[in-house]
């Protein structure tokens, strides 16, 4: 079936380190994948997408590229900020694998950022 | 921009009763989705609503769960009978479209305590 796994958090950063939060996925369709943000006391914002191999999806200074042939979605931020500091869920959407578009996601991973 | 809002945010009920969680999604949306978080667990796909019906669940949605649309606008989740284990926090999203490359939008979540 499909599924994703996140690395375990929680991750805890100072200011302006790099970030790395790693994604993998398995998936018997075409799956799109996403990177999803909850900040405290807030619901699931879109942080950002990828519909295919290869692509690049990008928001706020984080990025995530789809690699299919090692299955992965890592989220990348070069300089973190105290902002930042959030539960991240990486999820996929497997249209194409019998699924309706329902989204499964990561167990998430919490970043906290300290000045 | 348009949001998805829930009602109420928390909802403490007894064990045994029955809950309505309520939604209005984006207003140009079709596709409507119920989702739930455990807390310090995934955050796990209900149901998928379209034109009127359920379009797909999972295991978890079992005869205890119902959704409706009752008016053009309002989308909800009724527990009939509700369990301890059914405390969680419940999201609600919605879509333009099914396909998997279309990314939901979730509200802020609704706090269901059961006691």
């Amino acid at each position: 079936g499909n599924s994703v796994t996140q690395m375990e958090g929680p991750v805890t950063l100072s200011e302006e380190a790099f970030l790395t939060i790693n994604c993998t996925y398995t998936a018997t369709g075409y799956p799109s994948l996403f990177w999803y943000v909850q900040y405290p006391g807030e619901g699931l914002q879109l942080l950002l997408k990828a519909t295919k191999a290869d692509d690049k999806g990008s928001n706020k200074g984080f990025e995530a590229t789809y690699r299919k042939e090692t299955t992965s979605f890592h989220l990348e931020k070069g300089s973190v900020q105290v902002s930042d500091s959030a539960v991240y869920f990486c999820a996929l959407s497997d249209f194409g694998g019998g699924s309706q578009g329902n989204l499964i996601f990561g167990k998430g991973t919490k970043l906290s950022v300290k000045p | 921009e348009p949001e998805v809002t829930q009602t109420p945010s928390h909802q403490v009920t007894q064990m045994g009763q029955e809950v309505i969680l309520r939604c209005v999604p984006i207003s140009n949306h079709l596709y409507f989705y119920w989702y739930r978080q455990i807390l310090g667990q995934k955050v796990e796909f209900l149901v998928s609503f379209y034109n009127n019906e359920i379009s797909e669940k999972s295991e978890i949605f079992d005869d205890q769960f119902s959704v409706e649309r009752p008016d053009g606008s309002n989308f909800t989740l009724k527990i009939r009978s509700t369990k301890l284990e059914d405390s969680a926090m419940y999201f609600c999203a919605s879509s333009k479209r099914d396909r998997g490359s279309q990314p939901q939008h979730f509200g802020d979540g609704t706090r269901l305590s059961i006691l």
